[in-house]
C-alpha cells in the first residue's frame, strides 16, 4: 500500500522549453502533496505543498511562476518546470501524504 | 532552509556490524521519521516516531524518539550488503501541514 509514481522517470530537453513531471498516488487519495529537488549528494529540500483544488504553497525562494504545481484530482499533482534553463537540472521527487509522507521514485531532469 | 543535523555523515562498516546514528535540532518536534533513499530513488519510509522516549522497531532496524524531543536515533542490527544507502531523518513540528524537515543525511556503506 501507500504507492506513489513519477514520471516520467528522467527528462532531456533544451534551454527555455517547459517540461511536466506527474505525481499519482495509486492505491490511496491524497489531499496534499509535496514536490521537492534534490542536488547530487544532498538532503531534499521542501519546494511547495499542493493541496488539492486550491493553490500550492511555496517555500520561501522557489519561484511560483517557475514552478507551477496543478493538484486537479485526488490522485495526481503536476509540476511544471516553465522556461527551463541548465541551473534547474535536479532530481525532483515528489511525495503524497497518507498518514505518513510517501515518495515517488524521483524525476531526473537535464537541461542543455 | 532549516535542515536537521545527522551524524555521522558517512559510515563504512563490514558485514555483521551493527550501526547507530542520530538526528539532532535545536528546536522541538512532534514527529520524527527515519527514510532510507537508494541512489537514483526516492526515499522509503522505514520508522515512524509520534512520542517522546518512543522506541519502535522494524525488522533490525530501531528508532528512539529522544525524551527532549529535539533528536532520534536509529540503529540498525547485524548490517547486511542490502542496507548500503542513504539515511534521512525528517521531522515535524505538528500543525495543518505535515511539512517534513529533513536532515543532512548518513551515507552507509557495507563491506561483504
Amino acid at each position: 500500500g501507500a504507492v506513489v509514481s513519477q514520471h516520467p522517470s528522467r527528462v532531456i530537453c533544451k534551454s527555455g522549453t517547459s517540461v511536466k513531471i506527474e505525481c499519482r498516488s495509486l492505491d490511496f487519495q491524497a489531499t496534499t502533496m509535496f514536490w521537492y529537488r534534490q542536488f547530487p549528494k544532498k538532503s531534499l529540500m521542501l519546494m511547495a505543498t499542493s493541496n488539492e483544488g486550491s493553490k500550492a504553497t511555496y517555500e520561501q525562494g522557489v519561484e511560483k511562476d517557475k514552478f507551477l504545481i496543478n493538484h486537479a484530482s485526488l490522485t495526481l499533482s503536476t509540476l511544471t518546470v516553465t522556461s527551463a534553463h541548465p541551473e534547474d537540472s535536479s532530481f525532483y521527487i515528489c511525495s503524497a501524504y497518507y498518514n505518513e509522507q510517501f515518495f515517488g521514485p524521483g524525476t531526473r531532469l537535464t537541461v542543455l | 532552509g532549516q535542515q536537521l543535523n545527522q551524524s555521522p555523515q558517512s559510515m563504512f562498516i563490514q558485514e555483521g556490524e551493527d550501526v547507530s546514528m542520530n538526528c539532532t535540532s535545536s528546536s522541538i518536534f512532534n514527529t520524527w521519521l527515519w527514510y532510507k533513499q537508494d541512489p537514483g530513488e526516492g526515499p522509503v519510509l522505514l520508522i515512524a516516531l509520534y512520542k517522546a522516549g518512543e522506541l519502535t522497531s522494524n525488522g533490525r532496524l530501531t528508532a528512539q524518539f529522544g525524551i527532549t524531543r529535539k533528536d532520534s536515533f536509529l540503529n540498525i542490527s547485524a548490517s547486511i550488503p542490502s542496507d548500503v544507502g542513504i539515511y534521512f531523518c525528517a521531522g515535524r513540528k505538528g500543525g495543518a501541514t505535515n511539512k517534513l524537515i529533513f536532515g543532512t543525511g548518513t551515507l552507509l556503506a557495507v563491506q561483504p
